[in-house]
C-alpha cells in the first residue's frame, strides 16, 4: 500500500488535457516536502519529469506541468500525445518513523 | 551523457544472497547521493535504500532493513547492494538512482535496472 495515493488510470483523446492527483498526508506533502514526478514509458526505466513541484528538466516539453497545494500535488498534461502513454509516479519525502522517500501508487495514462 | 549501469541480477533460491553493482560513467559520481529503487513485476516503484555521497549515513526501507546493505566505492564510481536472506517478495527489477543533483530528494538519473528473481 503506497503512502501517496494516485488514481490507477486516466485517459484522454489526443490533444486533450488530463490531470493526475497525488494525495499525501501531514508527514510528507503536508509537511512541506517537495513533490517530484516520474514518467515510465512501456519497457523503459522511469525518467524525471517534474521536480520540486513545478520545474521541468531540460528536454521535457512544456505540455507537462506540476502544482502542489496542502497535502496534495497534481501533474497536468496538455495537448495529450500518443507518446505520453505510460505510467506516472509522484514521489516525496516522509518524516515518519522508518520512512524516507515515498512513491505514489502510479497512474496509467492511456491515449484513446 | 552520464549513465548508470547495473549488474549482478540473477535467479537465486529463497534464503540466498546476491550482490548488485552499479557503475557510473562519470567521476562526479562521488559528489552525489545514491539510491536503490525496485519494481516488482507489474507493480509500482519502491524506494529501498539511500547512501550519502561520502558513504554515511545510510537508510533503508522497512521491507529490507537488516537484510540488505548499501555501500559505495567512489574511487571506482560504483554503488553496491548486498542482499541476504532473500525472499520471493524481493523479486523485482532493481534500479540504481542518483539523488540530489537537481535538488533535495530528487531522483534525477536512473539506470536501466537489473532483474532479481527469488525462486526455488
Amino acid at each position: 500500500q503506497s503512502v501517496l495515493t494516485q488514481p490507477p488510470s486516466v485517459s484522454g483523446a489526443p490533444g486533450q488535457r488530463v490531470t493526475i492527483s497525488c494525495t499525501g498526508s501531514s508527514s510528507n506533502i503536508g509537511a512541506g516536502y517537495d513533490v517530484h514526478w516520474y514518467q515510465q514509458l512501456p519497457g523503459t526505466a522511469p525518467k524525471l519529469l517534474i521536480y520540486t513541484n513545478v520545474n521541468r528538466p531540460s528536454g521535457v516539453p512544456d505540455r507537462f506541468s506540476g502544482s502542489k497545494s496542502g497535502t496534495s500535488a497534481s501533474l497536468a498534461i496538455t495537448g495529450l500525445q500518443a507518446e505520453d502513454e505510460g505510467d506516472y509516479y509522484c514521489q516525496s519525502y516522509d518524516n515518519s518513523l522508518n520512512a524516507f522517500y515515498v512513491f505514489g501508487s502510479g497512474t496509467r495514462v492511456t491515449v484513446l | 551523457e552520464v549513465q548508470l549501469v547495473e549488474s549482478g541480477g540473477a535467479l537465486v533460491q529463497p534464503g540466498g544472497s546476491l550482490r548488485l553493482t552499479c557503475v557510473a560513467s562519470t567521476s562526479a559520481f562521488g559528489n552525489h547521493e545514491m539510491n536503490w529503487v525496485r519494481q516488482a513485476p507489474g507493480k509500482g516503484l519502491e524506494w529501498i535504500s539511500y547512501i550519502s555521497s561520502g558513504g554515511t549515513p545510510t537508510f533503508y526501507g522497512d521491507s529490507v532493513k537488516g537484510r540488505f546493505t548499501i555501500s559505495r566505492d567512489n574511487a571506482r564510481n560504483s554503488l553496491y547492494l548486498e542482499m541476504h536472506v532473500l525472499r520471493a517478495e524481493d523479486t523485482a527489477l532493481y534500479y540504481c538512482v542518483r539523488g540530489g543533483a537537481a535538488g533535495p530528494d530528487v531522483l534525477d538519473l536512473w539506470g536501466q535496472g537489473t532483474m532479481v528473481i527469488v525462486s526455488s
